[in-house]
Parts: C-alpha cells; structure tokens; sequence
C-alpha cells in the first residue's frame, strides 16, 4: 500500500512559471516531511522539509505548504528553471522509526526554455 | 553536510554470480542504514533496515538470504546480491543517518545490471 501518494507523475513548465506538486498521506503518526531532488543516475537530495506544527516554510524558491487537517503538502518552485529539471519525490516519516522513509511515486519535472 | 558514499556507482554482472554493494558514512557514525530500490521512472522502495551490530529487519517480500545485509561496524552497511538474476537489475540506494529523520542523507545509488 502506497502510504504517501504523489501528482502529477510529469509536469512541464515553462521557464520563469511556477511548478507544484502534490502529495497526501494517510498515516497522522508521520511528523516529518521531507523533498527531495534526484537527478538521473544520482541518490536523492534533500531539498526543503516541514513538520506538521507549521502550515509553509520557504527556502529560496522552494516552499513547502502544508495542511494537517487535509493531510496534504505541496511543493511549489518559483521562478522555475531549466536546472531544476529532475524527479522530485516526496517523503513522510515518523519519529519512532527514525531515519525510515515513505516515498511518494516521484514526479518528473521539465522545465522548457 | 554529512556524507554517504555508495561503492561501486555501477556495475554488470553475469547472471548468477554475487554482487556486493557497500554503504559508508563517511563523517559521522550510523547505528541504521537503510537499503532502497528503485525502478526506472519509480519511487524508492525500502528494502531493509541495517542496524550495527545486529541482523538487519527486512521488509515484507523481501528475500534475506538473496540480498545479504552486514552491519559490521557504525561507518560501513553492505549488501549483497547473491547469485543474480535478470531481474535484480535495479538502482540500488542506501541511506545513513544519526538520531532523527532530519539526519538522513542518501548515497549517490548503484546501477546493477545482471546480463
């Protein structure tokens, strides 16, 4: 069973435009969620995270926007870039399973001159 | 920030031989590692969890004795792919961390090709 879910799978976004992307989870044990970045033949990269006690956290272009009552969090980037060009994935863990991660299905983000 | 290096980043191996995969911290001390595997264009699915010291605690589906996990000391987690096949071709990631999620850092991942 999937326990964090991810849209859309692709996105293509035009150079300058905002790209988001969508995850939902199911378990209210999770307080942690993480983003990464991974470029093809590469791990992931931690990107921007949030726990549930704050709705948005913003670092550079990246925010996080979360919502408890939905058990939903998005990631928007701003101002997109053909360097940002790469799956995204986002993640959900919680604390009595330390460093384990859920991962959502990954989204593949193009970013088009 | 802290670093998890993956040895080897790639390689092929002859169907039914041993492949053996290491994971190592290389700033910090790591009591669980954790093994992934991705498919191409999907998530990561958590294989195992390495802890030092002790057997690793296996995922549902997930064959022990076919992908071996050691956790011989607190910088080093290896896994072993024994006797592959075809279909153990896979992009293989582990991760390290210290005391909370917020300390976790991924390997740079192994492309495994068994022809």
């Amino acid at each position: 069973q999937q326990q964090v879910k991810q849209s859309p799978q692709s996105l293509i976004v035009q150079k300058g435009g905002i790209s988001i992307i969508n995850c939902a989870y199911e378990n209210t044990a999770f307080d942690y969620f993480p983003w990464y970045q991974q470029f093809p033949g590469k791990g992931p990269a931690l990107l921007i995270a949030i726990r549930p006690d704050v709705s948005e956290k913003k670092e550079g272009r990246f925010t996080i926007s979360f919502n408890k009552s939905a058990k939903q969090f998005s990631l928007h980037i701003m101002d997109s870039q053909p360097g940002d060009s790469a799956t995204y994935f986002c993640a959900a863990s919680h604390s009595s399973t330390g460093n384990q991660f859920y991962f959502g299905t990954g989204t593949s983000l193009t970013v088009i001159p | 920030g802290a670093v998890v290096s993956q040895h080897p980043s790639r390689v092929i191996c002859k169907s039914g031989t041993s492949v053996k995969i290491e994971c190592r911290s290389l700033d910090f001390q790591a009591t669980t590692m954790f093994w992934y595997r991705q498919f191409p264009k999907q998530s990561l699915m958590l294989m195992a969890t390495s802890n030092e010291g002790s057997k690793a605690t296996y995922e549902q589906g997930v064959e022990k004795d076919k992908f071996l996990i050691n956790h011989a000391s607190l910088t080093l987690s290896t896994l072993t792919v024994t006797s592959a096949h075809p279909e153990d071709s896979s992009f293989y990631i582990c991760s390290a961390g210290g005391q909370g999620p917020t300390e976790a850092f991924f390997g740079q991942g192994t492309r495994l090709t068994v022809v």
